[in-house]
């Protein structure tokens, strides 16, 4: 199994500021990894997959980047509602894992 | 537009079956493989199986290996997910997703006598 290993596990923020998440896979998975948020409430929203190509109606402000085992989602100005808990997904290898987690709080 | 609506999630005792559905529409659904994917109270997302477009690909996740089984009806653009030997450990809510760009807004399974 590919354990996807998400970092911070939290990371507190303000608004207009640059925010790098990390992801790493114990094992390459290429490009097969996706990017999703959730906020309180709701379902996952698909951000980026493939490692880095945003989905449809996605800001630019989100970025996605990486191959093998280490990926970064980055969001270049931070805005309240990306208040969120922010999950990667590697679909490389059955089974598909997701990180636990980097949940983005405010400062 | 694309939806997803799960349906069957309940109370159910320790060792029981529940049956879950999803009815999709805004999407041609035999042209997509389908997962169920779970999610604990206040944890994270665990990915629980997949099926292919016709049905001839099924994966699942250790955790359910043997106890659940996913299948779909295309031409009821429906997805199933039939779960037995129910732990108290599958108490989750259950999201079905069109391969994984658009989810549902998911059914709670509580397992608990």
């Amino acid at each position: 199994e590919t354990v996807m290993t998400q970092s911070p596990t939290s990371m507190s923020t303000s608004i207009g500021e640059r925010v790098t998440l990390n992801c790493k896979a114990s094992q390459s998975v290429g490009i097969n990894v996706d990017w999703y948020q959730q906020t309180p409430g709701q379902s996952p929203k698909l951000l980026i997959y493939g490692a880095s190509n945003r989905h449809t109606g996605v800001p630019d402000r989100f970025t996605g980047s990486g191959f093998g085992r280490d990926f970064t989602l980055t969001i270049s100005n931070m805005e309240a509602e990306d208040l969120a808990v922010y999950y990667c997904l590697q679909y490389g290898s059955i089974p598909y894992t997701f990180g636990a987690g980097t949940k983005l709080e405010l400062k | 537009e694309v939806q997803l609506v799960e349906s069957g999630g309940g109370l159910v005792q320790p060792g029981r079956s529940l049956k879950l559905s999803c009815v999709a529409s805004g999407f041609t659904f035999s042209n997509y493989g389908m997962n169920w994917i779970r999610q604990a109270p206040g944890k994270g997302l665990e990915w629980v199986a997949y099926i292919s477009s016709g049905s001839s690909y099924i994966y699942y996740a250790e955790t359910v290996k043997g106890r659940f089984t996913i299948s779909r009806d295309n031409a009821k653009n429906t997805l199933y997910l039939q779960m037995t030997s129910l732990r108290s450990e599958d108490t989750a809510l259950y999201y079905c997703a069109r391969r994984f760009l658009n989810w549902g807004q998911g059914t709670l399974v509580t397992v608990s006598s």
